[in-house]
């Protein structure tokens, strides 16, 4: 199975604090993207990293992608109540036209 | 705004009752997508639309089938659900064909939870 896996499946912080999300894979990528999904609701995007890239930044978003490991973080900084959902890593492979969903890290943001 | 809409949110089917779902975008987007999820799993690819172009994935049940009439609706009608079948539907749109660029980004619906009694 091409399925990557993240880390961890639960992550509980306070407010202010900074969440890391880890994604494994087991192919060679052509794209990393990160995606959120509420609670029973669709996922939203967030941020795509090409295979060509180190790190990329959207907000309180940063991402790094290690080719060479077949890894990628997502770091949410200064993490609020409503940042409270599912996160995602799902990967383009090379010579695929379909996402391939990691398994999904749920973050709790408490008040 | 430009969106993927699902109906209904919720269906409730019995064992073995056919049920239809309902996808539309206003996105004007040539693919479509069909994605299960079960309870804290990951999404699972179904099958797709390019254009009118009907592409399956290869562990997809024949249970499973779907319908693209045009570019804005796409359907997933389940011909025999089974109590397995109870999960989160959902579909999702791209511009085009995801091939390595920085477009490819897909949008969702909000999902039809189905349940199977």
């Amino acid at each position: 199975s091409q399925q990557g896996e993240e880390d961890p499946q639960a992550l509980s912080i306070q407010e202010g604090e900074n969440a890391t999300m880890n994604c494994s894979y087991k192919t060679s990528i052509n794209n990393l993207q990160w995606y959120r999904q509420n609670s029973g609701r669709g996922l939203v995007h967030l941020i795509l990293i090409r295979s060509n890239e180190r790190e990329k930044h959207s907000g309180r978003l940063r991402v790094t992608l290690d080719t060479s490991k077949k890894s990628s973080s997502l770091l949410i900084t200064a993490s609020r109540a409503a940042d409270t959902a599912s996160y995602f890593c799902a990967t383009l492979g090379t010579g695929f036209q379909k996402l391939v969903f990691g398994t999904g890290t749920r973050l709790l943001v408490s008040p | 705004d430009a969106m993927v809409i699902q109906n209904p949110r919720y269906q409730v089917t019995q064992f073995g009752k056919p049920v239809t779902l309902s996808c539309s975008q206003t996105l004007n987007h040539n693919v479509m997508y069909w994605y299960q999820q079960k309870s804290s799993q990951a999404p699972k690819l179904l099958f797709h639309y390019y254009d009118k172009d009907f592409n399956n994935e290869a562990d997809t049940p024949d249970n499973f089938q779907s319908r693209r009439p045009n570019t804005s609706f796409c359907f997933l009608d389940i011909r025999s659900p089974g109590l397995g079948d109870a999960a989160m539907y959902l579909c999702a749109t791209s511009r085009e064909v995801l091939a390595g660029g920085r477009g490819d980004t897909q949008y969702f619906g909000p999902g039809t939870r189905l349940t199977v009694l």
